[in-house]
């Protein structure tokens, strides 16, 4: 067990709707990092919070957006979702330049 | 920019065996590297990391990886293969030329460990 949480494990929906992903780092982390994985693309990094602040962005769409809260768990919002978004949805946490520990995922399925 | 390239989708290696899962960086700094774990179903698991130091880094599970400067690879190995090794694994890099912490992965290598 990393210490990260994520939920919901599974989240099943229909292409346009908004779904919210949430992630609770280990204690005493203040990074959290966002990816995505699918079977064509990999594991990619979307966007990374550091103590609220956003402090590194990858290929993340405009219809998703992600945010830090003051007890540092963090939020990743996928809008107008398609079908092409259905992938795993890993969140991460670190200390500062340190290895990250990932949480066990969100599986998105868009119908 | 920082970039990782793991040139073999699938390794296949009999139980007992020595394994190695190959990877390359580019970075316009020195490399921070990393090697992570996937199994079915489950998040990355943290392997092993190379800051600086010595050349060969110890890690979980009996794995160690060799980081050579010269040829830009950090190689997993490990000297004798178990069946549960079988998973994904992905080799990660951060440039500490940069002032995020972004990390980059690669693509990843399927460990297939034939009993």
């Amino acid at each position: 067990d990393s210490g990260v949480t994520q939920t919901p494990k599974h989240l099943i929906t229909a292409t346009g709707q908004r779904v919210t992903l949430r992630c609770s780092p280990r204690s005493g982390d203040l990074s959290v990092y966002w990816y995505q994985q699918s079977l064509d693309q990999g594991l990619q990094f979307l966007i990374q919070y550091y103590n609220g602040e956003e402090r590194a962005k990858g290929n993340i769409l405009e219809r998703f957006s992600a945010q830090q809260f003051p007890d540092l768990h963090s939020e990743l919002n996928l809008s107008s979702l398609e079908l092409g978004d259905s992938a795993l949805y890993f969140c991460a946490s670190s200390v500062t330049r340190g290895e990250q520990f990932f949480g066990p995922g969100t599986r998105l399925t868009v119908l | 920019a920082q970039s990782v390239a793991q040139p073999e989708d699938q390794v296949n290696v009999a139980e007992g065996n020595p394994l190695t899962v190959k990877c390359t960086y580019s970075v316009s700094g020195n490399p921070y590297l990393f090697w992570y774990v996937q199994y079915p179903n489950r998040g990355l698991q943290f392997l092993l990391k190379y800051i600086t130091g010595d050349n060969l880094v110890k890690g979980s599970y009996g794995f160690e990886a060799e980081f050579n400067k010269s040829q830009t690879s950090f190689h997993l190995k490990k000297p004798s293969a178990l069946v549960s090794d079988s998973a994904l694994y992905f080799c990660a890099v951060r440039d500490m030329m940069n002032r995020d912490d972004k990390i980059i992965f690669g693509k990843g290598t399927r460990l297939h460990i034939l009993p």
